[in-house]
């Protein structure tokens, strides 16, 4: 049973268009989303977090919304830029174990 | 910079053989995991621990083992290799909540 239900799989957004990832959790014991981005060859790496006190939060071109009677939380990147072409990770964790999505592999046209 | 290195970028094994994944941390964080990552399924939590000899069974321990001798190093052991192993194996370190820290990966083919 996957415990976060990340979509869409791929995404195709022309340069400057903002892109949509959302996902899903249903245990409410989670207290910490981030997300991963992930380029070809790499591990993942913390791109922006939130936890569950906050409905949003903004770093630069990246936002998390958080909506916690619905279980659900997107990232949106606005301005998108081809150097934004990866594939992005949500997660939830509770007590350091962390659960994964599928991953959305984001391909931002030039 | 903080680090976490796997060992190995690329291995190809046979099957039936014992494969040994290493991972090292030079964070002195006290949490070590093993995933892997696999199209469409994202990343499954194999093994982890929270601490030097300890060590916990994640999402799909089968077919795997760990070591922790040392806090720095968390090895991942297959045990008799098989194709259905074939995947990207991730390891990552964190202290406390605050996220992880990946290595680059070992793609591991068993042929």
């Amino acid at each position: 049973q996957q415990q976060v239900k990340q979509s869409p799989q791929s995404l195709i957004v022309q340069k400057g268009g903002i892109s949509i990832i959302n996902c899903a959790y249903e245990n409410t014991a989670f207290d910490y989303f981030p997300w991963y981005q992930q380029f070809p060859g790499k591990g993942p790496a913390l791109l922006i977090a939130i936890r569950p006190d906050v409905s949003e939060k903004k770093e630069g071109r990246f936002t998390i919304s958080f909506n916690k009677s619905a279980k659900q939380f997107s990232l949106h990147i606005m301005d998108s830029q081809p150097g934004d072409s990866a594939t992005y990770f949500c997660a939830a964790s509770n007590f350091n174990k962390f659960y994964f999505g599928s991953g959305t592999k984001l391909n931002v046209k030039p | 910079d903080v680090k976490v290195t796997q060992s190995s970028r690329y291995l190809v094994k046979r099957t039936g053989e014992k494969v040994f994944l290493e991972c090292v941390q030079d964070m002195d964080h006290e949490n070590m995991f093993w995933y892997r990552q696999d199209p469409g399924l994202g990343l499954r939590l194999i093994y982890f621990s929270y601490d030097v000899k300890m060590k916990e069974k994640g999402d799909i321990p089968e077919g795997y083992s760990v070591s922790r001798e040392k806090k720095e190093r968390f090895s991942l052991i297959l045990e008799s290799a098989s194709t259905n192993q074939t995947s990207m194996y991730l390891c990552a370190s964190s202290y406390s909540a605050n996220g992880y820290t990946f290595g680059s990966g070992t793609r591991l083919t068993v042929v």
